[in-house]
């Protein structure tokens, strides 16, 4: 099946820092989806961007299906940024997500 | 607008013991799923519908049951859980295959 592999693993960072999140996965993919987790638990939807580019003020994010990976950038970092960052795909042809390990991001006051 | 919600947040059980966790969506979308995410991993699909009347089997169906009772609601059921069954399972729904998914906030579930 289709693998996804997430990197760095852990990344820690003061305010103010700029980071670049990368997600490669091994086949063609129909969607594919940026979640943060927060520190309690909840899954936020950030982006669905199965391709080319896509902002959300300070949050940005990038997929080129061709080369099977995508980076989501996150600038002028916020101690509110922490938390889990995971990339998830699907093939469509049997609906369910396949998902990362995830990045761990910690940013320091 | 409350989007996914499950039911109970947190739940202890002893081994042997059954329960139901419930999750129901109000986007009128046509697919659901059930996830589980263990300690320092991603999500694994547990079992999903695709739509009203139909379930199948994800990752890891193993000791789990799943009902979709009508288009907003899609129960999961633990038969005789058993202390591997520790972790947060999650809800989501989507509208079709060509949109995002949207999960539910979580069910901290423990067996002891």
């Amino acid at each position: 099946g289709i693998q996804v592999e997430q990197s760095p693993p852990d990344l820690i960072l003061q305010e103010g820092a700029n980071s670049t999140l990368r997600c490669n996965f091994s086949d063609s993919v129909n969607n594919l989806q940026w979640f943060h987790q927060n520190p309690w638990g909840q899954l936020i939807n950030l982006f669905y961007i199965p391709s080319r580019t896509k902002q959300n003020g300070r949050l940005s994010a990038t997929t080129v299906a061709t080369e099977r990976y995508s980076l989501l950038y996150i600038s002028s970092s916020q101690t509110t940024d922490s938390g889990v960052y995971f990339c998830a795909v699907d093939r469509g042809s049997n609906y369910q997500l396949i998902w990362g390990a995830g990045t761990k991001l910690i940013i320091k006051p | 607008n409350a989007g996914v919600t499950q039911t109970p947040k947190f739940q202890v059980l002893k081994t042997g013991q059954s329960m139901t966790l419930q999750c129901a969506q109000d986007m009128n979308h046509n697919s659901m799923y059930w996830y589980r995410q263990d300690p320092g991993m991603g999500l694994r699909l547990i079992y999903y519908s695709a739509s009203e009347g139909t379930t199948d089997k994800g990752e890891v169906p193993n000791g789990y049951n799943v009902s979709r009772l009508n288009k907003r609601e899609f129960s999961l059921r633990l038969e005789s859980a058993a202390p591997s069954q520790t972790s947060v399972y999650f809800c989501a729904s989507r509208i079709h295959s060509n949109q995002p998914q949207h999960f539910g906030d979580g069910t901290r579930l423990s067996i002891l």
